[in-house]
Parts: structure tokens; sequence; C-alpha cells
């Protein structure tokens, strides 16, 4: 398995719900990334976890909470957005020792 | 402070024309260079990738990319272009762990 995948691919919620977002690589794979990213806009780094644990947060809003649960998944809770963190969210994941980041589809977000 | 910049933004083509897409970055110790790709509503890809060894580096699709040290450049490079590589074009760095994107280029390729 060489990919990362990431469900839902699409999601609407309103500013009051709870929800998340799930990516899963089976590469072995031992760091992982969470990206925002804007229309016609480069991806803007939100968090990272090397080996289950978290080790980058880019100042990221509370309403976004990240959860590695296991070595192969990646989630990302979310409650109570506004509606300008409507985006595209990539997960992402890399091997031990290299920079090469692997991409996931991404699950577009609306948020009403 | 590590950075990466694109020189156009928005870039149009026929088809069968060359292209050169520009790229710079500012990096200190050993730097990894990527260009990702990504058409329109789809996710991102990666064209191509330098590490170390010969400056030239052949991707997908035709792509190539030469990596000259001397100018911090990774400028992304194909002989003759199609109307389905319209798309967004993203130059990224990397140290060891996070990646620096550049901005982003358009492409758009008129048939």
């Amino acid at each position: 398995d060489t990919e990362v995948t990431q469900t839902p691919k699409h999601l609407v919620m309103g500013m009051t719900n709870k929800k998340s977002l799930k990516c899963e690589q089976h590469m072995g794979h031992r760091a992982m990334y969470w990206y925002k990213q804007k229309a016609k806009k480069p991806p803007e780094l939100m968090f990272v976890y090397s080996y289950e644990k978290l080790s980058i947060n880019e100042s990221v809003p509370s309403r976004f909470s990240p959860e590695c649960p296991n070595s192969s998944l990646l989630n990302l809770h979310l409650h109570a957005l506004q509606p300008e963190d409507s985006a595209l969210y990539l997960c992402a994941s890399s091997p031990r020792g290299s920079s090469e980041q692997f991409f996931g589809p991404g699950t577009r977000l609306t948020v009403l | 402070a590590q950075s990466v910049s694109q020189h156009n933004h928005h870039v149009i083509l026929s088809e069968a024309a060359s292209l050169e897409l520009g790229c710079n970055y500012s990096y200190g110790g050993t730097v990894n260079l990527f260009w990702y790709v990504q058409y329109p509503g789809q996710h991102l890809q990666l064209l191509l990738k330098y590490f170390s060894g010969d400056p030239l580096v052949k991707g997908i699709k035709g792509f190539e990319a030469e990596f000259i040290k001397s100018k911090f450049s990774f400028n992304l490079r194909k002989p003759s272009v199609q109307w389905s590589d319209t798309a967004e074009y993203f130059c990224a760095a990397s140290g060891y762990s996070t990646l620096t994107f550049g901005k982003g280029t358009m492409l758009l390729v008129s048939p």
C-alpha cells in the first residue's frame, strides 16, 4: 500500500458542530502532517507528528485538535469552526530519515 | 529563515511551447527540493525531487528540473507543453522534516 487515504472527501458543517477528519497510511511512515490549503494558495503546515508525538504546532487555534492514535492513523478533530476555516485539509506522511512527503487527496471542508 | 520564491504567479502558453518555471530558495545547510503539481480540483502530486547527485532531475509527464547550487535555483522545464498541463505548480524545499512551499505558479495552456 503506497498511498495516504483521507476521509471524508467532502464535509459540510455548521459552526456549532463537532466533526473529525481521518487520515491513514500503511507505508510504515513515522511522521505525519496536517496542512490547510486555501484556493490558489500553497499548503500551510498546521501540525506535525513524529513517532506518534506532536512535535510541531504552528500556532493553530484550539478549535482544531489533532490526535495520533497509532503510527498509521491521524485524526483532526474540529469544533466550533468559523466560515474562514473552509479549505482543503491535506494529510501527508514521510518515511523515517526522509523529507519527502506523500500527500493524501484531502478533505474539502465547508463551514456554514 | 527558510524561504522559497517562485518568479511567476501566472503563465499562459500555447500548446507545444516550451516551459520554464523559476524557483529560488533560501536555506541554511543541506536542502532537498521538490516540484509538486495540483490539477484543477485535485490533490498535490509529486512531479520530481532532488536530494543529491546529478543536478538534472527527470520527473513524470516529461518534466525535468535543474539544481544550480550557485544560483540557489531549481527551475522546472518541459520542452513542449500540452493542454493537460494546465495546473498549479508548487516548488518546495526541505531541510530535514518540514516543507516550505513557494506561492505557486498557475500555468494555463491554451489549445
